[in-house]
C-alpha cells in the first residue's frame, strides 16, 4: 500500500513565524503535491514537483515555497505565516506512466492555525 | 473561475437508497475523472475514475458516468450505508499530472 506520511497532525503557528510542513512518500513516486483545503472551496494546488530539485507553480503559491531535496520529501514553507494561511494543508504522490492513471495518493492532513 | 463545480453542498439519503453526486466542469481538455472520498481529519482516498474515451466504470457499490457533450459526471452509490457519509470530490485531469478538484460534497447516509 502507497503511504504518505506528514510530519504534524495540528499545528499553532504565530503570525510571522517561518513555518515547514514535511511529507515523505515510501512508494517510489515522481510526482508530489500540496494543496491546502478550505470550507467551500475544495482542494487548492498550492505547488508541485514532478522531480527532484524540480518545482511548479500551482494555482495559489503566493506566499508559500517549496523544496525538495529527495525523492520520497516534499517540504511546504511559508516564509512568514499569516492568518489567512490558516487551513487544512494536505500532500499527495503519484506515479507516472502509461496505465498509472496518475492517481493521487494523499497524507492524512496537516490542519494549521496561524494566531 | 471554477473549472470544476460541485453545485451541491450536501445531500442527506436514507441507507439503502441511492446515492447520486453531481459534478460538472468547464475545460474540454480534461481527459480523465476521479472520485475521491474523505473522513474528517484524513486525508482523501481515491474512490473511483473514468475516461474521458468511457462513459460509465462501474466498480461494486459505485458507478461513475460521464456524459461528455453536457460536462457533466455523476457518481452513483447502491445501496447507500452509513458508512459512507463523508466528503465527496470530483476531480479532473489535463495531459500532464495535475488534477483540478471541485469543492465537494458532503453526503450524510441516515439509518
Amino acid at each position: 500500500d502507497v503511504k504518505v506520511t506528514q510530519s504534524s497532525r495540528y499545528l499553532v503557528k504565530r503570525t510571522g513565524e517561518k513555518v515547514f510542513l514535511e511529507c515523505v512518500q515510501d512508494m517510489d513516486h515522481e510526482n508530489m503535491f500540496w494543496y491546502r483545503q478550505d470550507p467551500g472551496l475544495g482542494l487548492r494546488l498550492i505547488y508541485f514537483s514532478y522531480d527532484v530539485k524540480m518545482k511548479e507553480k500551482g494555482d495559489i503559491p503566493e506566499g508559500y515555497s517549496v523544496s525538495r531535496e529527495k525523492k520520497e520529501r516534499f517540504s511546504l514553507i511559508l516564509e512568514s505565516a499569516s492568518t489567512n494561511q490558516t487551513s487544512m494543508y494536505l500532500c499527495a504522490s503519484s506515479l507516472t506512466g502509461v496505465g498509472t492513471r496518475d492517481t493521487q495518493y494523499f497524507g492524512p492532513g496537516t490542519r494549521l492555525t496561524v494566531l | 473561475d471554477q473549472q470544476v463545480k460541485q453545485n451541491s453542498p450536501s445531500l442527506s439519503v436514507q441507507e439503502g437508497r441511492i446515492s447520486i453526486l453531481n459534478c460538472d466542469y468547464t475545460n474540454s481538455m480534461f481527459d480523465y475523472f476521479l472520485w475521491y472520498k474523505k473522513y474528517p481529519a484524513e486525508g482523501p482516498t481515491f474512490l473511483i475514475s473514468i475516461s474521458s474515451i468511457k462513459d460509465k466504470n462501474e466498480d461494486g457499490r459505485f458507478t461513475v458516468f460521464l456524459n461528455k457533450s453536457a460536462k457533466h459526471l455523476s457518481l452513483h452509490i447502491v445501496p447507500s450505508q452509513p458508512g459512507d457519509s463523508a466528503v465527496y470530490f470530483c476531480a479532473a485531469k489535463e495531459r500532464g499530472n495535475k488534477l483540478v478538484f471541485g469543492a465537494g460534497t458532503i453526503l450524510r447516509v441516515k439509518s
